[in-house]
């Protein structure tokens, strides 16, 4: 079954500790790219990556950090989170960006104390 | 930069009401539209999208939406909602050199039984 993969789902941390949220595709997909949605503001693209080892800033990139080491694997990275990061998190995949479907996971429900 | 508005935030309707939720966009180039569904508890999930060709563009569920270039529009219409339509909206535009998407700040609709 094709499908994006996050984990945790649901995570509650304090200010500063750093924390990992993993993200993983089985469809052989070019793009992976993390958003965060936010009441009343959307979907907002943190970072997007074309490829291993390609990664570029989306439009509110501050305070995140991504890799990408293999294709099928896009963790996001907060080094130290803050409570403004406490938010809903998607990660996505696809062929292409701005041209395909993209394939979301189940979301990762952020919250800092 | 691109922008996509999403005017109604909040949409109430009863069932077998029809339903029009507006999509505008800012971006100079061509653009492919989509429309994505968020289910309660679920992610979201692609409703249709437009590339090119016949503007009227008919997706999953009864839903279809019109792309008219000329008001950089492309809204989502129903014409009668159910009780299971009950989810968030959300319109994105990217482009056609595949790396940009960019979303609208989504449209909360509760149909009531």
């Amino acid at each position: 079954e094709a499908q994006v993969t996050q984990n945790p789902r649901y995570l509650i941390t304090v200010t500063g500790k750093k924390l990992t949220v993993t993200c993983s595709q089985n469809m052989n997909h070019e793009y992976m790219s993390w958003y965060r949605q936010d009441p009343g503001l959307g979907l907002r693209q943190i970072y997007y990556s074309m490829n291993v080892e390609v990664t570029d800033k989306g439009d509110v990139p501050e305070g995140y950090k991504v890799s990408r080491k293999e294709k099928r694997n896009f963790p996001l990275i907060l080094e130290s989170p803050s409570p403004n990061q406490t938010s809903l998190y998607f990660c996505a995949s696809s062929a292409r960006l701005g041209t395909d479907t993209q394939y979301f996971g189940p979301g990762t429900r952020l919250t800092v104390l | 930069a691109q922008s996509v508005s999403q005017h109604n935030h909040h949409v109430i309707l009863s069932e077998a009401a029809s339903l029009e939720l507006g999509c505008n966009y800012s971006y100079g180039g061509t653009v492919n539209l989509f429309w994505y569904v968020q289910y309660p508890g679920q992610h979201l999930q692609l409703l249709l999208k437009y590339f090119s060709g016949d503007p009227l563009v008919k997706g999953i569920k009864g839903f279809e939406a019109e792309f008219i270039k000329s008001k950089f529009s492309f809204n989502l219409r129903k014409p009668s909602v159910q009780w299971s339509d009950t989810a968030e909206y959300f319109c994105a535009v990217g482009n056609n050199a595949g790396n940009m998407l960019t979303f609208g700040g989504g449209t909360r609709l509760m149909v009531k039984p």
